[in-house]
């Protein structure tokens, strides 16, 4: 079974605070995203990266960044937290071409106080 | 892409088939129909998809109308861990990630 792991299911953090958010995939797989899910919004793409080391803006980067080092790992990073990044983050990932087969984590609530 | 109408509630008995209907009538020759779904608190499942031929798996079956502007997906003996948020996506196999949109979707409630 493919799995996409998020480091943590809730986390609380303090407005201006450094967050960070991880994900792991043990498929190999090539592409990995970072979603955000607010009720009545949908799913908003934020960052996704096809290889190691590259990455490309979504629809709603600003505020955040990422880092891929490693294939199987994709991290988001939220630089000073604001109440209005308080939402559900979800990580997926997928083959390359693939797109939309993709597989997702079961998703980080983030509250921002 | 395509847009999709979904019902956006359904119920179902448990154990029964449960048949989600999707409308894409302004589908294109190279769009594939996919299927997602998600369960209250938890990330999108990937479920099935499918071009012009009927597809099964062993979640779901897909069957899409020989003109593809509608499709249904089947969920053949529905239990109630099967009550989720479906969505139906109609979209290019090698799309960009950028606008993978999920819609509001049908809301299954499988019922005991």
């Amino acid at each position: 079974d493919v799995k996409v792991t998020q480091s943590s299911r809730y986390l609380v953090k303090r407005t201006g605070e450094k967050v960070f958010l991880e994900c792991v995939q043990d498929m190999d797989h090539e592409n990995m995203f970072w979603y955000r899910q607010d009720p009545g919004l949908g799913l908003r793409l934020i960052y996704f990266s096809y290889d190691v080391k590259m990455k490309e803006k979504g629809d709603i980067p600003e505020g955040y960044s990422v880092s891929r080092e490693k294939k199987e790992r994709f991290s988001l990073i939220l630089e000073s937290a604001s109440t209005n990044q308080t939402s559900m983050y979800l990580c997926a990932s997928s083959l390359s071409g693939r797109v939309t087969e993709a597989f997702f984590g079961q998703g980080t609530r983030l509250t921002v106080v | 892409d395509a847009k999709t109408t979904q019902p956006p509630s359904m119920d179902c008995a448990e154990g029964r088939a449960a048949n989600l209907p999707c409308n894409h009538s302004t589908i294109s020759g190279n769009e594939y129909v996919y299927w997602y779904r998600q369960i209250h608190s938890q990330g999108p499942q990937y479920i099935i998809h499918g071009l012009k031929n009927n597809e099964t798996n062993e979640m779901a079956s897909l069957i899409i109308t020989e003109d593809r502007k509608s499709s249904t997906l089947i969920l053949p003996h529905a239990t109630l861990r099967d009550t989720a948020v479906y969505y139906c996506i109609v979209r290019v196999a090698s799309g960009s990630a950028r606008q993978l949109t999920f819609g509001s979707g049908t809301q299954l409630t499988v019922l005991p």
